[in-house]
């Protein structure tokens, strides 16, 4: 049973334009949501995080939506570029403390 | 660097061994999480340590273990080793001070392959 799903395995994009990754979540007692950037044979990056009190969260390029009615968080970057691309997870947490879930990550391609 | 550090980098034992990863967690970070990464899927949780005690647990196997010490530092045990048991373990840690949610940092994994 997949808490955080990423139904987009990968996605392609042209550098300087907007990418958007997508996640769903399904246990509403998820309150705090992250997204991390995975470089292969590295250890997740932490990127941007959003607790379920704010809709939006802002940092530089990256930004955070978070829709509670419909259980969809996604994650906006404007603009690309080459250096973005990554495998981008989505986690999300039930409370203070607790452990993170992950999706199953979307490969993110920036074209130049 | 994201603070955590991951002992040993790479590893290479025979099915049926025993192997032990370690990790520090940031400076002050009570939290320790595990999560293991099989072929580019994604990060399955397995264990959750806070400031010594075990917080929650996933999908772990009884054949692994794991302990947080006094120090903070924790150690996943995997014994009886399987081919299947081959793949990327990482350990992770947050603050998770005064009732705030914080968000985790990861080290950079130990490659475990088992032959």
């Amino acid at each position: 049973d997949q808490q955080v799903k990423q139904n987009s395995p990968s996605l392609s994009v042209q550098e300087g334009r907007i990418s958007i990754l997508n996640c769903d979540y399904t246990n509403s007692m998820f309150d705090y949501f992250l997204w991390y950037k995975k470089y292969p044979a590295e250890g997740p990056t932490f990127l941007i995080s959003i607790s379920s009190i704010k809709d939006k969260n802002e940092d530089g390029r990256f930004t955070v939506f978070l829709n509670k009615s419909a259980k969809h968080l996604s994650l906006h970057i404007v603009p690309s570029q080459p250096g973005d691309s990554a495998v981008y997870f989505c986690a999300a947490s039930a409370g203070y403390g607790q452990n993170f879930v992950f999706g199953p990550g979307t490969r993110l391609s920036v074209l130049p | 660097d994201s603070g955590v550090t991951q002992t040993p980098k790479h590893l290479i034992t025979a099915t049926g061994q025993r192997v032990t990863l370690r990790c520090s967690p940031r400076s002050g970070d009570l939290s320790v999480y595990w999560y293991q990464q099989s072929l580019d899927q994604g990060l399955q949780f397995l264990i959750q340590y806070y400031n010594g005690e075990e917080r929650a647990k996933g999908n772990i196997l009884e054949r692994f273990s794991a302990q947080q010490f006094p120090d903070l530092h924790s150690e996943l045990n995997l014994s009886s080793l399987e081919l299947g048991d081959s793949a990327l373990y990482f350990c992770a840690s947050s603050a998770n001070r005064q009732g705030v949610n914080t968000e985790a940092f990861f080290g950079q994994g130990t490659r475990l392959t088992v032959v």
